[in-house]
This record gives C-alpha cells, structure tokens and sequence, in this order.
C-alpha cells in the first residue's frame, strides 16, 4: 500500500512570506511528483509536477523533489490570501495516482 | 470546451436506494478516474479507466461498480447505497494510459445517504 503523508496544518503564514509544504511517500518504486491546489468546496487543480531530482520553478512556485529522501516539497514565495486553500500532494506509481490528505494553508493579509 | 463534467452536484439518497453518477470528458483522454474525498481523508481512488474497454478498482472499490460507456463517459454506480458512501465524489481524466499524466477533476458530486 502507498502511502504519502503530509502534515495536516493549518500553516499559516503573514502575507508576502514564503510558505513551505512538505510531503513525504513511501514507494521507492514511485515516478512523478505532483501539487495540487483544493480550494474549499471546488476541486483539485494541478499547481506543478516534477519528475526529477532537484528545484523546479514556476511564476511564485517552486517544487523540490529528493527521490533519496523520499521527500517532496512545496515553496510559496511572496504569499497572497488568495493562496489560502488546502494542498495536496500526489505521487504516481503503478498507474495509479495516491494523494497525501493535504495542508491546510492560511495567508493572512 | 468544459473539461470534465458531472452529474449531479447533489444528490440526498435513502439507505438502500441506487443511484449512477454519471462524468464525461470532451479533451479526448483515454484515462478516466473515480474517486471519493472524505475529511481528514484526502482523496481515494475507487475504480479507474486506463483506456475505453477496461476498469480496475482502486483503493475502496467496495459497494461501487463502474461502467466506461465510450471515450467520452465513465459512470459510477452505487447499487444500495450506505450512509457510510455518503462523501463527495471526484470524476478525472488524463491522456495517457496508464502514464504518469496530468489528472483534470470535474467539479464533484457531493451525495448525502440518510
């Protein structure tokens, strides 16, 4: 059984901070590395993948991924309110995708 | 082009009764997915779709069946319904079967068994 865990929050950061999302999985096997944003009562929408070791940007975001650690992670630069929502972690693997129950981030203007 | 889509947004159901939702994809995926999202949960995949033809279930395929229609449609079926099945439930799709591809969720079906 896969596993991916991440700690359920809240994290809760002043505007314009750096928010950081940790996520750990338990499948060496596992291939692709994903973040998803849920905002309350809507779905998930894909924010980044990763495929590789080391830092992948996008715009505010950058992914981080060290397939030795087991260890995937989320940075939030120069947070906005609208970044409040939950954040899940995904990892895929044996053609299926196994989501982590999400961090809860709060941003607070 | 409106990705993914549900039906319906809500449902109320009594314990015993049945009821199919149904998820269609206009982007042409091969992959189609099922899955159920309860708090403090996450997401659980309940049965998927690599390609039109065949299903596999997935981590609580249990009091569900499915059916892919054609390409386009995925249909979950719950044949007497448990207040325990009562979550909202996520339809996705991706390109590529059984590849490491983007999943694109529809809006969800949010089912309540009394």
């Amino acid at each position: 059984q896969k596993e991916v865990e991440q700690n359920s929050g809240p994290l809760s950061v002043p505007e314009g901070a750096i928010a950081s999302l940790n996520c750990t999985y338990s499948d060496r096997g596992s291939q692709s590395f994903f973040w998803y944003r849920q905002y309350s009562g809507k779905s998930p929408e894909l924010i980044m993948s990763i495929y590789s070791n080391g830092d992948k940007e996008d715009g505010r975001f950058t992914a981080q991924l060290n397939k030795a650690s087991q260890y995937v992670s989320l940075l939030i630069r120069d947070s906005q309110p609208s970044d409040s929502a939950t954040y899940l972690c995904a990892v895929w693997g044996y053609s299926t995708l196994t989501f982590g129950k999400g961090t809860m981030l709060l941003v607070s203007p | 082009n409106a990705g993914v889509t549900q039906t319906p947004k809500f449902q109320v159901l009594k314990t015993g009764q049945s009821m199919t939702l149904q998820c269609a994809q206009d982007m042409n995926h091969n992959s189609m997915y099922w899955y159920r999202q309860d708090p403090g949960m996450g997401l659980r995949l309940i049965y998927y779709s690599a390609s039109e033809g065949t299903t596999d279930k997935g981590e609580v395929p249990n009091g569900y069946n499915v059916s892919r229609l054609n390409k386009r449609e995925f249909s979950l079926r719950l044949e007497s319904a448990a207040p325990s099945q009562t979550s909202v439930y996520f339809c996705a799709s991706s390109e590529a079967a059984g590849e490491s591809e983007t999943q694109y969720f529809g809006p969800g079906t949010r089912l309540l068994v009394l």
